[in-house]
Formats: structure tokens, C-alpha cells, sequence
């Protein structure tokens, strides 16, 4: 069984600054993605930013990038030049990719994140 | 391209009734799931479905919980005689295929009074 443990309930930011949100897991998979979702009040869901894990490069979409250590089973994401915008739950996930487990995202706790102007 | 689509966006519902749920998959995704988001928790993983197949259900409670995806129509989670502990949020999912990120609905939030 996988767990995702997000270790910060709630983080703030000033705007046009930089913040890293905290995510480990465990998993016995050996091949796995990792996202980052966001969830503002009106509760949809949106993708952030997606990891492989046989991939060492870390991903990068705009301001949002991750730092993946796979040994650590890390998987933090650093929003940079914050925006208002960006205030809401971040989720990370693990999604395992064999066999029937497709589909089964595991999701931390959440970590609320303000960001103040 | 319409995303995910649930209705209704809010649902209530009296201890005993039954809710449905129905979720619209995107256009071309044949695979589905359900999650529950329980008050201040992340998303838990409820049941897999493809065309007229429950792929695995693992999550789903044992009773009360049924879900299903017909050949024609939405996806419908249906939750017979509902008590307080159901009140939730409850998010489709869907894909085209294994190995595509999955694209989530906005989900129904069921309060039940």
C-alpha cells in the first residue's frame, strides 16, 4: 500500500516570492508518476505538475517546478514569483502504474497555501 | 473540449434516501474512477470502471455503495439509504487509456441532513 504524507498544513507566501511545499511517500512500486494538484474554493481539481519516476530530470511548467528524490521518496514543489492566484490546497499524489493499480492515486493530507499581498 | 462533467454540483438528501451521482467522462476517455474527499482530507480512491466493467472497486464501501458505467450514458455512483457520515465530496476522474493523466470533474458535494 502506498501512504503520501504532507507534512505542512499550511504555508504562506508574499507575493512575488518563492515557496516550497513538502511531500514524501511510500510506495513498493517500481515504476510510479507523482503530481502536484491544485485545488482552489471552487474545488476543482487541476493539475499542477506531473513527475515519472524513471525520469532524474525534475519537472518544470512555468513557475512550478519539482525536486524529485527518488532514494529520499521526496517530491517537493517550489512555486517561484507567487501570484495571488496561486492561493489554495495543493495535493500531491502517487499514482502507481502496473498491473490493476492504475487509475488508484493515493493523495497527502493537503497544505493550504496563502499568499499575501 | 468539455471536461469532466458531474452533476449536480449539490446534493442533499435526508438520512434513508438515495443519492445519485453522474459523471460525463471527456470526450473519448472510456476509463472512469470515483474518489470521496471527506472534510479536510485529500482524496480517497473509491472504484475503476470501463464500459459496462467494474475494473476494481477496491475502495468502495461493502454495502450501501454501488457504482457503474453503461454502454450509453454517464457514469452514475449511487448510494442507497444515506446517513451523515456519506456527507462529502465526490470526484470523477477520467482518462483515455493506462498511462494518461487522469482529468478530474468538480465534483458533488452531498450533504446529507
Amino acid at each position: 500500500a502506498q501512504t503520501v504524507t504532507q507534512s505542512q498544513p499550511e504555508m504562506s507566501v508574499q507575493e512575488a516570492e518563492t515557496v516550497t511545499l513538502s511531500c514524501t511517500y511510500d510506495t513498493s512500486e517500481s515504476d510510479y508518476y507523482l503530481f502536484w494538484y491544485k485545488q482552489p474554493p471552487s474545488r476543482q481539481m487541476i493539475l499542477v505538475i506531473r513527475q515519472e519516476a524513471y525520469k532524474q530530470q525534475n519537472a518544470t511548467e512555468n513557475r512550478f517546478s519539482v525536486n524529485f528524490q527518488k532514494a529520499a521518496k521526496s517530491f517537493s514543489l517550489k512555486i517561484s514569483d507567487s501570484q495571488l492566484g496561486d492561493a489554495a490546497m495543493y495535493f500531491c499524489a502517487h499514482h502507481p502504474t502496473g498491473g490493476t493499480s492504475y487509475g488508484k492515486l493515493t493523495f497527502g493530507q493537503g497544505t493550504i497555501l496563502t499568499v499575501h499581498p | 473540449n468539455a471536461g469532466v462533467m458531474q452533476n449536480p454540483r449539490h446534493l442533499v438528501r435526508r438520512r434513508g434516501q438515495e443519492a445519485r451521482l453522474r459523471c460525463s467522462p471527456m470526450k473519448g476517455h472510456s476509463h472512469v474512477y470515483w474518489y470521496r474527499q471527506l472534510p479536510e482530507e485529500g482524496l480517497k480512491f473509491m472504484v475503476y470502471l470501463q464500459k459496462e466493467n467494474i475494473i476494481d472497486e477496491s475502495g468502495m464501501p461493502k454495502e450501501r455503495f454501488s457504482a457503474e458505467f453503461p454502454k450509453e450514458g454517464p457514469s452514475i455512483l449511487r448510494i442507497q439509504q444515506v446517513v451523515r457520515g456519506d456527507s462529502a465530496a465526490y470526484f470523477c476522474a477520467s482518462s483515455p487509456g493506462r498511462h494518461s493523466p487522469l482529468h478530474f470533474g468538480n465534483g458533488t458535494r452531498l450533504t446529507v441532513t
